[in-house]
């Protein structure tokens, strides 16, 4: 069965380091996205790609988080500098092609602690 | 306030026992409404999918969703240990964007 692929699974790193965070959907999946889980709470979306394009990053903190997925089929979140806030679970999903009745299938997480 | 508020638990029930999840909203533009269940230390699976008022059944789990009162119910009857995870509501507008709950977490004891 097919399944999305993140790594690392765990990263801890000390604030104001840079960290980068790496995802590869579904294959034929045009839709990526990235969520933030802080423990006790539920994904927040932080960025939405259709193919290369992004589509929604309204929730992604652009001072320090940016994100690409530059030939439409892997991504990398990068964080720089990192903030003790940031620490948190990292999860990708991905749907076909990103409409409403489709499932978001989800990667296993990057749990990034930053000390 | 969240757009989506969920009980975090958490909630412990012994094997067989029905168990009952909810959730509210705020947002009545929502008409799409899910439930996720996340295994420790993985990420959230999609369990059920509903759109509009009334119950969904799927074997041993029965999704509710009452448009009036913003509420969203999730039952799972005769409960397994292999049960034991966090539950998500989630919802969403015509915009695709899902609006999560905190999630609850339960546990069924043997």
């Amino acid at each position: 069965e097919a399944e999305v692929a993140q790594s690392p699974r765990y990263k801890i790193t000390e604030k104001s380091q840079a960290v980068a965070f790496w995802c590869d959907p579904i294959s034929g999946h045009a839709t990526l996205y990235w969520y933030r889980q802080i423990l006790g709470q539920g994904p927040e979306l932080l960025v939405q790609f259709q193919d290369e394009s992004v589509v929604d990053d309204s929730q992604l903190p652009k001072d320090r988080f940016s994100a690409e997925r530059l030939k439409g089929v892997d991504s990398t979140l990068k964080i720089q500098p990192a903030e003790l806030g940031d620490s948190a679970m990292y999860l990708c999903a991905s749907s076909l092609r990103g409409t409403l009745q489709e499932t978001q299938y989800f990667g296993p997480g990057t749990r990034l602690l930053v000390l | 306030q969240k757009e989506v508020e969920q009980d975090p638990g958490p909630l412990s029930v012994p094997e067989g026992a029905i168990v009952s999840l909810n959730c509210t909203y705020s947002n009545s533009a929502f008409q799409y409404f899910m439930w996720y269940r996340q295994y420790s230390r993985k990420g959230p699976e999609l369990l059920m999918y509903t759109y509009s008022s009334g119950n969904k059944e799927d074997g041993r789990f029965t999704a509710q969703v009452d448009k009036s009162s913003k509420y969203i119910s999730l039952f799972i009857r005769d409960s397994q240990p292999s049960d034991s995870a966090t539950y998500l509501c989630a919802t969403t507008s015509n915009d695709y964007k899902l609006s999560f709950g905190a999630g609850t977490t339960v546990t069924v004891r043997a």
